[in-house]
């Protein structure tokens, strides 16, 4: 079974609208962290936003927030404001138990952003 | 502060021949990780190193693949010899360490093979 989802090949958003990127998990792990990354074209992967399990807050960076719902195992990045910058290859990622750092990924989201 | 650089950005060679990426972390990052991405793909983890000692390279296919990181800071991945099936792209990332730490990425080498 795979462990990160991301069921949205792509997404287009209009310039200045929110956008959610969805992301599903599967651990049975208590202790994990999820990530979300930016690939632009340029290939290099930009670390967005973090959310641990047992976080109790939704986490939060700028215009990027993780709305984490742990019963349902999704992590869904919330982008809002649109810009045109934000057009990209967007991939959530999940570091399983709490003594590894290796990160499994999606398969990725491109988001559209258009004027 | 400078991001991880990698050289070169891209790379195109025959089947059979060899080819090695360099690697050159954060400043201060003692973990180092190398990716490899194919098309339409999330990056997959090929090896792992914590300074110098490569602590996790169960992913690495070994008949072919090699990596180095013999001063603890930079790195070297090398493919002999290549594949048509080796044309991706190889991420190398670095991290403070530790399983708290995010990982920051490189832009990348993009590998042809014909």
């Amino acid at each position: 079974a795979q462990k990160i989802t991301q069921t949205q090949p792509g997404m287009f958003v209009q310039e200045k609208e929110a956008v959610t990127l969805d992301c599903t998990y599967d651990t049975s792990d208590q202790s994990y962290g999820l990530f979300w990354y930016k690939q632009p074209s340029s290939g290099e992967m930009i670390f967005l936003i973090y959310q641990g399990s047992y976080d109790e807050q939704n986490a939060t960076e700028g215009r990027y927030s993780l709305n984490f719902q742990k019963a349902r195992k999704s992590a869904n990045l919330v982008i809002s404001a649109s810009q045109l910058g934000d057009s990209a290859m967007y991939f959530c990622a999940m570091r399983e138990g709490h003594n590894t750092d290796k990160l499994i990924f999606g398969t990725g989201t491109r988001l559209q952003v258009f004027p | 502060e400078a991001g991880v650089v990698q050289s070169p950005r891209y790379k195109i060679i025959e089947k059979k021949q060899p080819v090695a990426f360099w690697c050159n972390p954060i400043s201060g990052h003692n973990t180092l990780y190398w990716y490899l991405q194919n098309l339409g793909q999330g990056p997959e983890l090929l090896i792992r190193y914590e300074n110098e000692e490569a602590v996790d390279d169960s992913q690495l296919p070994k008949d072919r693949f090699s990596a180095e990181r013999l001063k603890g800071v930079d790195s070297t991945l090398k493919i002999q010899p290549a594949e048509l099936g080796d044309s991706a792209v190889y991420l190398c990332a670095s991290s403070l360490g530790g399983s708290a730490e995010t990982q920051y990425f490189g832009p990348g080498t993009r590998l042809l093979v014909l």
